[in-house]
């Protein structure tokens, strides 16, 4: 079955960019019918939905986000990786990747489904 | 910004019934997803689309939706349920998780 696993560095200093990756593993991302997603949760905090990327490198953001985030795909390595700057230790939090199910017409998503599969989570830490 | 509201905590007694509820203004129209989390691990699917429970799921863990709440329920609850659960919709493009609810069994 389809596995996902995040890696990336677990410290960042203030103002730089964090990068992360999510191998995809029992599964191709280059075959359709799903989003890749990126979720954050802050310590002791509740889950945060930070953005996908889905058809061949597009992507949708959160809002409160979307100014710092970039979401990419590598379908060579069957992956796709998360960069977000100008970080403060307001983003440190566990990241994880999770995939949704979606139904693409003519380009556009018509029905998004859950998460239903996650990673198990990288720790990530924003301090000096 | 959409919200999904949910209590901060419930608790039940081993072997009762519990329900959590989830409400947001737009969730008539939404489809709702149900996670719950324990300690130190991801978040796993429990209910999906109102009402639907994955394949895995114990058939005493149900969804249910009216108007804009929809409410988790546990029957014959046990301490393996003690988790965080959380409600998520989809508006527009945007994924809104709740808050939260941590359940504690007595």
């Amino acid at each position: 079955q389809v596995q996902l696993q995040e890696s990336g560095s677990g410290l960042v200093r203030p103002s730089q960019t964090l990068s992360l990756t999510c191998a995809v593993s029992g599964g191709s991302i280059s075959g359709g019918g799903f989003s890749w997603n990126w979720i954050r949760q802050s310590p002791g905090k509740g889950l945060e939905w930070i953005g996908y990327v889905y058809d061949s490198g597009r992507t949708h953001y959160n809002p409160s986000l979307k100014s710092r985030v970039t979401i990419s795909e590598d379908r060579a390595k069957n992956q796709f990786s998360l960069k977000l700057n100008s970080v403060t230790a307001a983003d440190t939090a566990v990241y994880y990747c999770a995939r949704v199910s979606i139904t693409l017409v003519w380009g556009v998503i018509t029905h998004r489904d859950a998460f239903d599969i996650w990673g198990r989570g990288t720790m990530v830490t924003v301090s000096s | 910004s959409y919200e999904l509201t949910q209590p901060p905590s419930v608790s039940v007694s081993p072997g009762q019934t519990v329900s959590i509820s989830c409400s947001g203004d737009r969730l008539e129209d939404q489809f709702v997803y149900w996670y719950q989390q324990k300690p130190g691990q991801s978040p796993l699917l429990v209910i999906r689309q109102n009402n639907e429970r994955p394949s895995g799921i114990p058939e005493r863990i149900s969804g249910s939706k009216s108007g804009n709440t929809a409410t988790l329920t546990i029957s014959g609850t046990q301490a393996m349920d003690e988790a965080d659960y959380y409600c998520q919709a989809w508006d527009r493009s945007t994924a809104v998780f709740g808050g939260g609810t941590k359940l504690i069994v007595l």
